[in-house]
């Protein structure tokens, strides 16, 4: 157990729907990290906060959007779903995560979304 | 691009040794780790390389060069619970975000 805690564990919708996905951060860390990982794929980064504000980005969809709030657990949305945002969706944290430094980060169990 | 390379699958036996290798593309290199992954569950943390040479962890060691964009992965005393998915990721720097290979998928057989 990371200490990183996602729910739902599952989620079931159909296309043109939106969805939030909840992700709560080990104690202490600051950052949170948002990855989706798909069948054909591997992880990837979607964004990253920190302390509440947006630190990076990756190929995330406009489609898509999180943020952080003040007790750092974090949410991601996504609308407009069509059938190849189907995946799991990870959440992770690390301590700092802040540029030239280097955390590790820890995942949580993951979301998996399933679109019909 | 930030490539990084790793083979898709590797089959070994119980009791034997495995090393599981990764290539990147070294502009901006800051660190490199190690996950374990099973299906449908979480990667966990492995392994961090951020100089060249070896790290060991008890049946896992993690080596890294960082001129040659390499790296590799010793799982030692194999056990069938080592069967999963092995991602190495790196961070090219701009804040902490990784950048993950595709996978090895090891299959440990008896």
């Amino acid at each position: 157990d990371s200490g990183v805690t996602q729910t739902p564990k599952h989620l079931i919708t159909a296309t043109g729907q939106r969805v939030t996905l909840r992700c709560s951060p080990r104690s202490g860390d600051l950052s949170v990290y948002w990855y989706q990982q798909s069948l054909d794929q591997g992880l990837q980064f979607l964004i990253q906060y920190y302390n509440g504000e947006e630190r990076a980005k990756g190929n995330i969809l406009e489609r898509f959007s999180a943020q952080q709030f003040p007790d750092l657990h974090s949410e991601l949305n996504l609308s407009s779903l069509e059938l190849g945002d189907s995946a799991l969706y990870f959440c992770a944290s690390s301590v700092l995560g802040l540029a030239h430094t280097t955390d590790t980060q820890y995942f949580g169990p993951g979301t998996r979304l399933t679109v019909l | 691009g930030q490539n990084i390379d790793q083979p898709t699958e590797m089959t070994a036996t119980e009791g034997a040794i495995v090393q599981i290798n990764c290539t990147y593309q070294t502009s901006g290199f800051n660190g490199l780790f190690w996950y374990q992954q099973h299906a449908g569950e979480a990667p966990t943390f492995l392994s961090y390389n951020v100089l060249d040479g070896l790290e060991e962890k008890g049946r896992f060691s993690s080596f890294l060069s960082r001129s040659k964009g390499y790296s590799y992965l010793l799982l030692k005393e194999l056990q069938m619970k080592d069967s999963a998915s092995y991602l190495c990721a790196v961070n090219m720097g701009g804040g902490n975000k990784l950048t993950f290979g595709t996978g090895t998928q090891l299959k440990v057989e008896l």
